[in-house]
């Protein structure tokens, strides 16, 4: 079961290009990276996944190195209401218990 | 709203009471997962349907907590004899069968127990 670091919060301005970076040494062969937010009291909701180099939609984009032990969620030109919680999960498929949440970075966007 | 729809959004209870939510998934999607998150963590895997099965369960479902997903349709999450411990959102979310790890997730059922 692959576990995921990553930082408890960050600042950032409006406008500002946020880097948010997970880091996953014991991630498996047949493992995806699967970013989602949260807003207060609602359910989280799919931003972006990945399994190598760049993936790029209308959203964000992740970048994935060779050795797969780390991504970076980047959101370009950040408003208000990108404030959130961002979660990075390491996971198949093939197994739903292995889709774990762990404590998230809170996102805040200052104007 | 094609999305997954969850009832109740809110219930109080008190303490030893029995309570059923309900989950609508995604007409389409054949996973269904329940999650409890609590104040300032992550959601926390319960339980996951595959159709009508029920493939996995957590250790945190202890015996007072059962789900069902009959037809392989909506799916009910019961606790008996609520303690205060179990105060927490409870989330459900579906997926389709060979999508990687992309859940979609209901606006949740936030439980108080007194």
């Amino acid at each position: 079961l692959a576990k995921t670091t990553q930082p408890i919060s960050m600042d950032s301005y409006e406008g500002q290009e946020v880097n948010i970076t997970c880091s996953h040494n014991n991630i498996a062969t047949n493992d995806y990276i699967t970013w989602y937010q949260q807003f207060p009291s609602q359910g989280p909701r799919f931003i972006i996944q990945g399994y190598k180099t760049k993936v790029t939609n209308e959203v964000a984009s992740l970048f994935i190195p060779a050795d797969r032990k780390s991504s970076t969620l980047s959101l370009p030109r950040v408003s208000l209401s990108d404030t959130a919680v961002y979660y990075c999960l390491v996971g198949s498929s093939g197994s739903a218990r292995q889709l774990t949440f762990g404590s998230g970075t809170q996102l805040t966007v200052l104007p | 709203d094609t999305g997954v729809s969850q009832d109740p959004r809110h219930k109080i209870t008190k303490r030893g009471q029995n309570v059923t939510f309900r989950c609508d998934p995604i007409s389409e999607h054949n996973r269904l997962y329940w999650y409890r998150q609590t104040l300032g963590q992550g959601p926390e895997f319960l339980t996951y349907f595959q159709n009508e099965a029920q493939l996995e369960k957590s250790r945190l479902l202890s015996d007072r907590f059962s789900a069902e997903r009959p037809k392989g349709s909506f799916s009910t999450l019961e606790i008996q004899r609520t303690e205060q411990g179990d105060s927490a959102m409870y989330l459900c979310a579906s997926s389709l069968l060979g999508v990687t790890n992309e859940q979609f997730f209901g606006p949740g059922t936030r439980l108080t127990v007194l």
